[in-house]
């Protein structure tokens, strides 16, 4: 059981390039999040997703795209990358409790380092 | 105005020493709090979860919620070194409508040293 991993660990990119970042999980958890993390920032949502096939704005959507074509997997694109995004990248995700409750317990990956020069 | 203000710190005590980090917050709907841990260069896990007001105990870990001041606070009680970590204090909205999105403060960063 890998819980939430997260590809790739390190990249550097120049401005202007795209890129993916790829998001699994094998705890078959409904909900799925993108955060970055930046020094004196705390965690801020970038998208987040109830359900494959669905995906929704957070906090700070401008500049990036995403996808949730299967359940335990949500990608988060990067079309033209800026120096504004250099970032740690987590992706987490929750589950919903019997009864049809949320927890609100999120699990963390353990994030990206993106540099974008 | 940040909707979760927490004091970045950073926060170094001795080995033993009773420490207490704290949060507070503008949005009085937040029902749910939560404390994270993160390890340097590591995600975030969690390490308190409460509901409403109240105390909760584990271990050496005491959380406290006081939602009249918009308040919440996470002792710990004989500090070790490997507690040392930044932590973060994570809000939710009750009910499905939240998606379990959560608010977080910016996080404290503190070091035990033997």
């Amino acid at each position: 059981n890998a819980g939430v991993t997260q590809t790739p660990k390190f990249r550097v990119l120049k401005t202007g390039q795209s890129m993916t970042l790829l998001c699994a999980q094998d705890m078959n958890h409904e909900y799925m999040y993108w955060y970055r993390q930046d020094p004196g920032m705390g965690l801020r949502l970038i998208h987040y997703s109830v359900g494959e096939g669905t995906t929704a704005k957070g906090e700070v959507p401008d500049g990036y795209n995403v996808s949730r074509l299967k359940k335990q997997n949500f990608l988060l694109g990067l079309e033209s990358a800026a120096p504004s995004q250099t970032s740690v990248y987590f992706c987490a995700s929750s589950y919903v409790v019997s009864g049809g409750g949320l927890r609100n317990e999120q699990f963390f990956g353990p994030g990206t380092r993106l540099t974008v020069l | 105005q940040k909707e979760v203000e927490q004091d970045p710190g950073p926060l170094s005590v001795p080995e033993g020493a009773i420490v207490s980090l704290n949060c507070t917050y503008s949005n009085s709907a937040f029902q749910y709090f939560m404390w994270y841990r993160q390890y340097s260069r590591k995600g975030p896990e969690l390490l308190m979860y409460t509901y409403s007001s109240g105390n909760k105990e584990d271990g050496r870990f005491t959380a406290q919620v006081d939602k009249s001041s918009k308040y919440i606070s996470l002792f710990i009680r004989d500090s070790q070194p490997s507690d040392s970590a930044t932590y973060l204090c994570a809000m939710s909205l009750a009910g499905g409508t939240s998606y379990g999105k959560l608010t977080f403060g910016q996080g404290t960063i503190l070091t035990v040293h033997p």
